[in-house]
Order: C-alpha cells, then sequence, then structure tokens
C-alpha cells in the first residue's frame, strides 16, 4: 500500500493562478523528490530534499518552489500558473538504499 | 553530465513472446534501479542491482547489471498482456549520491 500521499489528484486552473500541490508521507523518509511527467513519457526532476530545511533544484528548470519544515511534509508551489505547467507531477521518498515510492500524481491542466 | 539511455522506445510483442530492454550510462553508476508504470498511473519500484554482474529474477523477469557498471537489461520471457506498461530504468552515481537519473523509458505494448 502507498504511504505517500499527494492531493489533489487532478486540478484544473487558470493562468496566472497561485497553487500548491501537496505531498506527504509516513514512513519518515529524509530524502523526497518533485518530478514532472507528461503522459507516458521521461521523467524530469524539478525539486529534491535530503531532510527538514534541505531543498535543492532539479534538471528541470521550472518556477516552482519547495519547502521542508516537516519530514513527512514536501509540498510545490507554482506562483503563477501557465499553460506549460500542464503536466503530471509526481511526489517521491525515498528511504535508506531502497527505490522510491511514489505518490499517486496530480495531473495539472492550466487553462 | 550523467545520461542514461533506453532503448528501445516501443516494444511490440507478442502475447508469450520474450523480450528485452536495454539501460545504458554514459558514466559508472554505483547501482541501477527498475521500475514499471502501467497506463495512467505511477513508477512502481521493481529491483534494484549494485554489484558488477550481478543477475536478479523475479518471476519471469530477469535483470542484469554489465560487469562496467555502465549498462542493464530487463528480460521478460513469456510476455503476458499484464506486463503492458513503460518500464524505466535509473542510474545513481557517486556524484549524484541520493538523486537518480532516469531513462526515457520502454514503452511495451503487448498483443494477444
Amino acid at each position: 500500500e502507498a504511504d505517500i500521499y499527494q492531493t489533489p489528484r487532478y486540478l484544473v486552473i487558470g493562468t496566472g493562478k497561485k497553487i500548491t500541490l501537496e505531498c506527504s508521507q509516513t514512513m519518515g523518509h529524509d530524502k523526497m523528490y518533485w518530478y514532472q511527467q507528461d503522459p507516458g513519457m521521461e521523467l524530469h526532476l524539478i525539486h529534491y530534499s535530503y531532510g527538514v530545511n534541505s531543498t535543492e533544484k532539479g534538471d528541470l528548470s521550472s518556477e516552482s518552489t519547495v519547502s521542508r519544515i516537516r519530514t513527512e511534509h514536501f509540498p510545490l508551489t507554482l506562483e503563477s500558473a501557465r499553460p506549460s505547467h500542464t503536466s503530471q507531477y509526481l511526489c517521491a521518498s525515498r528511504g535508506g538504499a531502497y527505490g522510491y515510492t511514489f505518490g499517486s500524481g496530480t495531473r495539472l491542466t492550466v487553462v | 553530465g550523467q545520461q542514461v539511455m533506453q532503448i528501445p522506445q516501443y516494444q511490440h510483442v507478442q502475447e508469450g513472446e520474450d523480450f528485452t530492454t536495454y539501460c545504458n550510462s554514459s558514466t559508472t553508476l554505483s547501482n541501477i534501479q527498475w521500475y514499471k508504470q502501467r497506463p495512467g498511473g505511477h513508477p512502481v519500484f521493481l529491483i534494484q542491482l549494485v554489484k558488477s554482474g550481478e543477475v536478479k529474477k523475479q518471476k519471469r523477469l530477469t535483470f542484469q547489471f554489465g560487469e562496467a557498471k555502465k549498462n542493464s537489461s530487463l528480460h521478460i520471457t513469456a510476455t503476458q498482456t499484464t506486463d503492458v506498461g513503460t518500464y524505466f530504468c535509473a542510474g545513481e552515481t557517486t556524484d549524484s549520491w541520493g538523486k537518480f537519473q532516469f531513462g526515457a523509458g520502454t514503452q511495451v505494448v503487448v498483443t494477444p
């Protein structure tokens, strides 16, 4: 069973709106990640964190920001959404030397 | 920077046939992971390989890590319709500890 939760599952918003995508995990993992993925395509790392108060930008240039105030919570914020942000956003966590556990994702559409 | 390439990009397989998908890195990897993503779903971790030349099996799936730790393969025997999905490899290097580089994936379609 998934122990990493993303909300909302689907979101349609207008251009220019500010949005926050939520991600929480109950596994106590230190490492958390945000990926952007168009359907069936490659995963692009946009942000990651190795612990509380630690955040880094990934390989994909993004107009988003993240925060890591609590171990279990890693929200992603888009200050001003644009149609080019339309995509699926996947949150993941990793404990120790194991694989990533991915959330179910947020499918974002900006109109 | 590190690049992870997967081939083929698409694989059409007749049910019951075998196929192999390959993953190649431009740099030596400390370990490699494989994931499966069903259509409309999220990636699910399958396995991690760490040792040079390592081979691991999961039922009909055989995973191999190259001797030079720069390539890996996933071989599926007797393909079933449940094998449909996209298979991703992801590699980690000592320079990118904790941060895996994903390949573009192999999308598998199974014909009954």
